[in-house]
């Protein structure tokens, strides 16, 4: 099935220090999301977002819609302990209520 | 509290028996969801429904088959056709509006012996 193109697959940054990824498509989304990820427990929504252009932050967390409507960034600040885990992105196109999952970034913070 | 529910959060089963999963869901969402997750490895679409008595196959339906049978309830059977059903299954929902958001429930994870 068709997945997305995320990267970086995983990171490893000091505590304190901001991280970015993103996420691309062949295919235009009409809404992102985005989720993170601890071990055995399911994904959580950080942030949706469903217009191009748009920048929504949720705390020390920000994401963006592209223009192209074919990617989204994430971006955390000044990391902390407990920002490690998993960070997917998701999208869909419109018309459908099927989702398209990212393959995942593995985020590691070394205090 | 509203909220999605999986249970049992750990399931143990046999080589060739059937196992269904329970997902429910209190948030009144119209569509519901059931996904595979493998070890390091991102989720893949079992099954999807958008509304009660209607359900799509997804990416991995083969060995899998839902019910939706009420708008709050979407359970999945793991049937023995299923080559290698050991993994994590997550259900999630959403509201086709507007906000259309995807929440997830915490997840089972199925250990086939």
């Amino acid at each position: 099935g068709q997945q997305l193109n995320q990267s970086p697959q995983s990171m490893f940054i000091q505590e304190g220090e901001d991280v970015s990824m993103n996420c691309t498509s062949s295919s235009i989304f009409n809404t992102w999301l985005w989720y993170k990820q601890d071990p055995g427990e399911g994904p959580v929504l950080l942030i949706a977002l469903y217009k191009a252009g748009e920048l929504t932050s949720n705390g020390r967390l920000t994401a963006q819609f592209g223009i192209t409507r074919k990617d989204s960034f994430l971006n955390i600040s000044a990391s902390i302990p407990s920002d490690v885990g998993i960070y997917f992105c998701a999208g869909r196109t419109s018309g459908t209520y099927k989702y398209i999952f990212g393959t995942g970034t593995r985020l590691k913070v070394l205090a | 509290d509203g909220g999605i529910t999986q249970s049992p959060k750990y399931l143990f089963r046999k080589e060739g028996q059937n196992v269904t999963l329970s997902c429910e869901q209190n948030l009144n969402h119209d569509a519901m969801y059931w996904y595979r997750q493998d070890p390091g490895q991102g989720l893949r679409l079992i099954y999807y429904s958008q509304i009660v008595n209607d359900f799509q196959k997804g990416d991995i339906a083969e060995g899998y088959s839902v019910s939706r049978e009420k708008k709050e309830s979407f359970p999945l059977t793991v049937t023995s056709a299923q080559k290698n059903p050991t993994a994590f299954y997550l259900c999630a929902s959403s509201m086709w509006d507007r906000s259309d958001t995807q929440y997830f429930g915490p997840g089972t994870r199925l250990t086939v012996l």
